[in-house]
């Protein structure tokens, strides 16, 4: 499985766009990334998934260049309640057992 | 709400005892993973169910089983329960899919104490 690297922590303020950026150098050609996120003493929830270029839903974008060795999430406009763990895995189906949340991004968003 | 149901919300209990935790998968989801999320630890994979065979172990101990049921609800039974062992239990479903990464579905978590 790609290890995957992200920043430990980030701060941002109401309103603006928060980009979390996650290194995984080793991704293999058939390997997904999934962003989760995880609030205090709740389970993690899906946020997006992509495999290359550029997706967007209605809460989040993931970019993700061509050589995939690196992904970028990004939240718009935030608010207090965005303030949660954001976690980058990468694999696909065959291995989605051996994922590791690890330790996540704390994203803390102040008023 | 995601869909999973875990039971019970809060389990205390002392040491060396026997607990069974129960979870419900969302409609549909064959898949069941059970995870345990403590403060110093993060979120680790325990173990996973497909359609009622375990599909893979994380790094549950030997105190710990779990199984699915043919109505593919799940059960994660702790023994001999020691300090350590008190943390957040999640369980999580997922449809298998072919090639992309399954999104999982975590249920609310029970907290267990062992005290």
């Amino acid at each position: 499985l790609a290890k995957t690297t992200q920043p430990i922590s980030m701060d941002s303020y109401e309103g603006q766009e928060v980009n979390i950026t996650c290194s995984h150098n080793n991704i293999a050609t058939n390997d997904y990334i999934t962003w989760y996120q995880q609030f205090p003493s709740q389970g993690p929830r899906f946020i997006i998934q992509g495999y290359k270029t550029k997706v967007t839903n209605e809460v989040a974008s993931l970019f993700i260049p061509a050589d995939r060795k690196s992904s970028t999430l990004s939240l718009p406009r935030v608010s207090l309640s965005d303030t949660a763990v954001y976690y980058c895995l990468v694999g696909d189906s065959s291995n989605d057992y051996k994922l590791s949340f690890g330790a996540g991004t704390t994203v803390t968003v102040r008023a | 709400d995601s869909g999973v149901t875990q039971t019970p919300k809060h389990l205390i209990t002392a040491t060396g005892q026997r607990v069974t935790l129960r979870c419900s998968p969302r409609s549909g989801d064959l898949s069941v993973y059970w995870y345990q999320q403590s403060l110093d630890q993060g979120l680790q994979f325990l173990i996973q169910y497909y359609n009622g065979e375990e599909r893979a172990k994380g790094n549950i101990l030997e105190r710990f089983s779990a199984q699915q049921f043919p109505d593919l609800h799940s059960e994660l039974n702790l023994s001999s329960l020691e300090l350590g062992d008190s943390a957040l239990y999640f369980c999580a479903s997922s449809v298998a899919y072919q090639g992309r990464l399954s999104e999982q579905y975590f249920g609310p978590g029970t907290r267990l104490t062992v005290t």
